[in-house]
């Protein structure tokens, strides 16, 4: 089976702008997590999405969304981009209700 | 609520010599605890994980892991170490949460292996 790819892999963008990063799971894999890695933060989880609907939300501020369409695949996305935001998004499937999942190779945003 | 606490930021080893990095937490409830790895420029990816029964587990690549409730604790080792295991290392805590188990990750340990 394929893995989990995330597109774009490299993305500028500029202050107050916004972005749009795409992640298609793993073959009959339903749940779709995203997460931040900064270096100041670390692996930070952003929200998981499980049959279109949001299942769990990390404490990230209202800037950042997400959705699931019906064949799975995942869209993040960032509005109103700050510097902050410069991180590495990562991107992980798992079939529903298992605990192991699997990473993409990661989105890495650069704001200026 | 649950932390993960990687006591070392990094670890220099020569190759061929062994290693353990360390892995503590804490948590109010029964957890599952996992490690992961990332190399340069990719993803995480599964070394191993701890849910239940023989508290030694055994993953990919020659690294094993102990888990020692008593001492909430879950350290990576390895016996002998390759140049190829140059990476970042993650120790996480898995929960239970709005049905879904979601992990809390550690900072992370950067192994470095020396010729």
């Amino acid at each position: 089976k394929a893995g989990v790819t995330q597109t774009p892999r490299y993305l500028i963008k500029t202050r107050g702008q916004q972005v749009t990063l795409s992640c298609s799971p793993i073959s009959g894999h339903r749940s779709v997590s995203w997460y931040q890695q900064t270096p100041g933060q670390g692996l930070q989880f952003l929200f998981e999405y499980f049959s279109e609907t949001q299942r769990n939300k990390g404490n990230f501020p209202g800037r950042f969304s997400g959705r699931q369409f019906s064949n799975s695949r995942s869209e993040m996305n960032v509005s109103t981009l700050e510097l902050g935001d410069s991180a590495l998004y990562l991107c992980a499937s798992k079939e529903g209700g298992g605990a192991e999942q699997y990473f993409g190779p990661g989105t890495r945003l650069t704001v200026t | 609520a649950q932390s993960v606490t990687q006591l070392d930021s990094q670890v220099p080893v020569f190759e061929e010599a062994p290693v353990e990095l360390r892995c503590n937490y804490s948590s109010s409830v029964s957890v599952y605890l996992f490690w992961y790895v990332q190399y340069p420029n990719q993803g995480l990816q599964l070394l191993l994980k701890y849910l239940s029964g023989s508290t030694l587990v055994k993953g990919i690549n020659g690294f094993e892991a102990e888990f020692n409730k008593s001492q909430t604790s879950f350290h990576l080792r390895k016996p002998s170490v390759h140049i190829s295991d140059t990476a970042e290392y993650f120790c996480a805590v898995i929960l239970l949460s709005g049905g879904s188990y979601i992990p809390t990750f550690g900072r992370g340990t950067s192994l470095i292996v020396h010729p």
